[in-house]
């Protein structure tokens, strides 16, 4: 069975880095094909990508967020970190994390999701 | 940048078929899925590779694609399924979220 939690700071002040953690158990970052994705989804609105790390380190990010983003793994931990500079009230939402279907098993859809950690960006 | 467009709302009565609709650019080209969340969980993988189910997913949930639209289906549907429904597709190696769509059964 594959689970995944996020985990770090439900405050942060203006200007300060995010930094969150995806642990995971189920599955291995070292397995071909594999990868983990974060997720965001302000209150009330919409899903929105922002990176994705694959088992062999390369790594994705949303076009728009890119310059803020950084995505790293540690496979021998199970977890994945994502840290956001910068960070302003329009970034407060709820983070996910999710595991990425390797291509062979599916359509590369995330599958299952973390249950995710809110986020509130606040002086 | 890429967008996939889907409406902001759809409604329909217990016991019958709704439709969701999901449209971008070349989507005819790309695989489709689709995730449902309902209120205060984490979005549910309901459809993939255009028309898939996952293990364990009712087989009320269907998905279909013509051109550039694809389509998520319900049959039947119950007071279970009012939820916020998402398609996802890929754009040149980034994910492209659907701007959701509120089911509500009326």
């Amino acid at each position: 069975q594959i689970t995944l939690k996020e985990s770090g700071p439900t405050l942060v002040k203006p200007t300060q880095t995010l930094t969150l953690t995806c642990t995971f158990s189920g599955f291995s970052l070292t397995t071909s094909g594999v990868g983990v994705g974060w997720i965001r989804q302000p209150p009330g609105k919409a899903l929105e990508w922002l990176a994705l790390i694959y088992w062999d380190d390369d790594k994705r990010y949303s076009p728009s967020l890119k310059r803020r983003l950084t995505i790293t793994k540690d496979t021998s931990d199970d977890q994945v970190v994502l840290t956001m500079t910068n960070m302003d009230p329009v970034d407060t939402a709820t983070y996910f994390c999710a595991h990425r279907i390797p291509p062979e098993l599916g359509g590369r859809e995330f599958d299952p999701w973390g249950q995710g950690i809110l986020v509130t960006v606040s002086s | 940048s890429y967008e996939l467009t889907q409406p902001p709302s759809v409604s329909v009565s217990p016991g019958q078929p709704a439709s969701i609709t999901c449209s971008g650019d070349n989507l005819g080209n790309k695989y489709v899925c689709w995730y449902q969340q309902k209120a205060g969980q984490s979005p549910v993988l309901v459809i993939y590779k255009d028309r898939k189910r996952p293990s364990g997913m009712p087989a009320r949930f269907s998905g279909s694609k013509s051109g550039n639209t694809a389509t998520l289906t319900i049959s039947g549907t119950q007071a279970l399924d009012e939820a916020d429904y998402y398609c996802q597709a890929w754009d040149n190696s980034a994910v492209v979220f659907g701007g959701g769509t509120r089911l509500t059964v009326l």
